[in-house]
C-alpha cells in the first residue's frame, strides 16, 4: 500500500527555518522515473508547488522561492525533507508531499497534508 | 514569473455541460506542459482526475475528460452533479524541472 506522511513542527516563529519530513511507505525513492514533489496550501487560498527531488537526486524549485527553499532525501530511510528558510506568517499553509511515478505533473499518491502555521 | 490562469468561478445547473480552462502566462499551453487536473472539497486531499492532457485517472468518471482547446488545456464536465461542487485546479510542466499549480476555479452546480 503506497502511503506518504508528512511530519514535523506545526507552529514556527517567524524568520525561523522550517524543516518537514515526508516518510514514504509501499514503494522506493530509488525507483524509476520516482519524483517526489512538495506542494503548500494557505488557508483558503489556491495549491502552490514548491519543490521536486528526483531518484538521481535532481533538485528543482519553485521561481519566487528558490532562494529559501531546500529539498533533500535519505533513501535507506526513504524519506525525503523540504527546509524553508526565514519563515513569515505568509508561509502558513497545510503543506504536501506527493509523488509522480509516470507523468510529471501526475501526483499519484499525496499525503494527508499537514498544517504548518508560523506565529510568534 | 511564470503566471497558470483559470477562472476564478463557475456555475452550473445540474445536468449541465461546463468547461474549465487553464492558460499560461507565457504562451499557449501544449501537450508538452502536460496539463493535468485536479479536484479539492473543503479540507481533503487533491483528487487527480486528468493527467497528461486527457488521460483519466483511475476510477474517474467519464463524465469528466480534458483536452487542448486553442491556446489552452480545457476540461469539461458533462451532467453536472450536485457532488461535482469543488476547486478544480490545473497543473502545467513549465519546463527546467518546474511545475506551476493554477489559480484554481470554484465550481457551483445550482
Amino acid at each position: 500500500q503506497v502511503t506518504l506522511k508528512e511530519s514535523g513542527p506545526a507552529l514556527v516563529k517567524p524568520t525561523q527555518t522550517l524543516t518537514l519530513t515526508c516518510t514514504l511507505s509501499g514503494f522506493s525513492l530509488s525507483s524509476d522515473g520516482m519524483r517526489i514533489h512538495w506542494i503548500r496550501q494557505p488557508p483558503g487560498k489556491p495549491l502552490e508547488w514548491l519543490a521536486r527531488i528526483d531518484r538521481d537526486d535532481d533538485k528543482f524549485y519553485s521561481t519566487s522561492l528558490k532562494t529559501r527553499l531546500t529539498v533533500s532525501k535519505d533513501t535507506s530511510k526513504n524519506q525525503v525533507f523540504l527546509s524553508l528558510t526565514n519563515v513569515d506568517p505568509v508561509d502558513t499553509a497545510t503543506y504536501y508531499c506527493a509523488r509522480t511515478a509516470t507523468t510529471v505533473t501526475y501526483l499519484d499518491y499525496w499525503g494527508q497534508g499537514m498544517l504548518v502555521t508560523v506565529s510568534s | 514569473q511564470t503566471v497558470v490562469t483559470q477562472e476564478p468561478s463557475f456555475s452550473v445547473s445540474p445536468g449541465g455541460t461546463l468547461t474549465l480552462t487553464c492558460g499560461l502566462s507565457s504562451g499557449s499551453v501544449s501537450t508538452s506542459n502536460y496539463p493535468s487536473w485536479y479536484q479539492q472539497t473543503p479540507g481533503q486531499t487533491p483528487r487527480t482526475l486528468i493527467y497528461g492532457t486527457n488521460t483519466r485517472s483511475s476510477g474517474v468518471p467519464d463524465r469528466f475528460s480534458g483536452s487542448i482547446l486553442g491556446n489552452t488545456a480545457a476540461l469539461t464536465i458533462t451532467g453536472a452533479q450536485a457532488d461535482d461542487e469543488s476547486d478544480y485546479y490545473c497543473i502545467l510542466y513549465v519546463g527546467s524541472g518546474i511545475s506551476v499549480f493554477g489559480t484554481g476555479t470554484k465550481v457551483t452546480v445550482l
